[in-house]
């Protein structure tokens, strides 16, 4: 079945880019998401593509996608403490069934070092 | 890795009946499990946390007669949507996390897709 895969951690400094990086293996995929979770809270939609896109960009997110490769990044410039979260990346297809079908990674915990 | 199964898939009900929704952990333990809802084109909302052996907690503004959720076994929890009705249309996704040391990562169902007529 499909799959999306990111690494669990990263630790990054304040200021400094982060770079989380997402790999997925449908073919099908229609959008690509990035959520993001903070303590306690649910789930955030950060941004999403289309899949006929190659970069989209929102203040200091930088969402890449690698379609050939399937990769998708989300960039977040000059990163903050308050962007220490766990971030996921989800894609959906339609299934041949015709409905909504959507695969999310495991997270990967941003730690921002002061 | 991981691995979490969510059934059924899709399920149209008629207004007024209930339907149950099954998230399994796989191959793995989890004490917790989490159940979201998806309106579209909004992000995940978070409406309990399934906690085995003892009772769920529901988030603010989530009606706990309504969401019934279960979490009979250290694999499996459910959650039963009583007396559907339109408005709960929605796309319904369990997620767990591993209970083995210091893991951060989630795994997620695929999703229920619920239509009620």
């Amino acid at each position: 079945g499909e799959d999306v895969e990111q690494s669990l951690f990263l630790s990054v400094r304040e200021g400094d880019s982060s770079v989380i990086n997402c790999t997925y293996t449908d073919s099908s995929s229609t959008y690509l998401y990035w959520y993001k979770q903070e303590p306690g809270a649910g789930l955030q939609l950060l941004t999403y593509i289309f899949s006929n896109m190659d970069m989209k960009q929102d203040q200091r997110l930088t969402v890449l996608l690698n379609k050939k490769d399937k990769h998708l990044s989300l960039r977040i410039a000059d990163t903050q403490t308050g962007d220490s979260a766990i971030y996921f990346c989800a894609e959906s297809s339609l299934n041949s069934g015709g409905y909504q079908k959507v695969t999310f990674g495991t997270g990967t915990k941003l730690q921002v070092i002061p | 890795g991981a691995v979490v199964s969510q059934h059924p898939s899709r399920v149209i009900c008629k207004s007024g009946t209930s339907v149950k929704i099954e998230c399994r952990s796989l191959d793995f333990q989890a004490t917790t499990m989490f159940w979201y809802r998806q309106f579209p084109k909004q992000s995940l909302m978070l409406m309990a946390t399934s906690n085995e052996g003892s009772k769920a907690t529901y988030e603010q503004g989530v009606e706990k007669d309504k969401f019934l959720i279960n979490h009979a076994s250290l694999t499996l929890s459910t959650l039963t949507v009583t007396s559907a009705h339109p408005e709960d249309s929605s796309f319904y996704i369990c997620s767990a996390r591993e209970n083995r040391g210091v893991n951060y990562g989630y795994t997620f169902g695929s999703g229920t897709r619920l239509t009620v007529v």
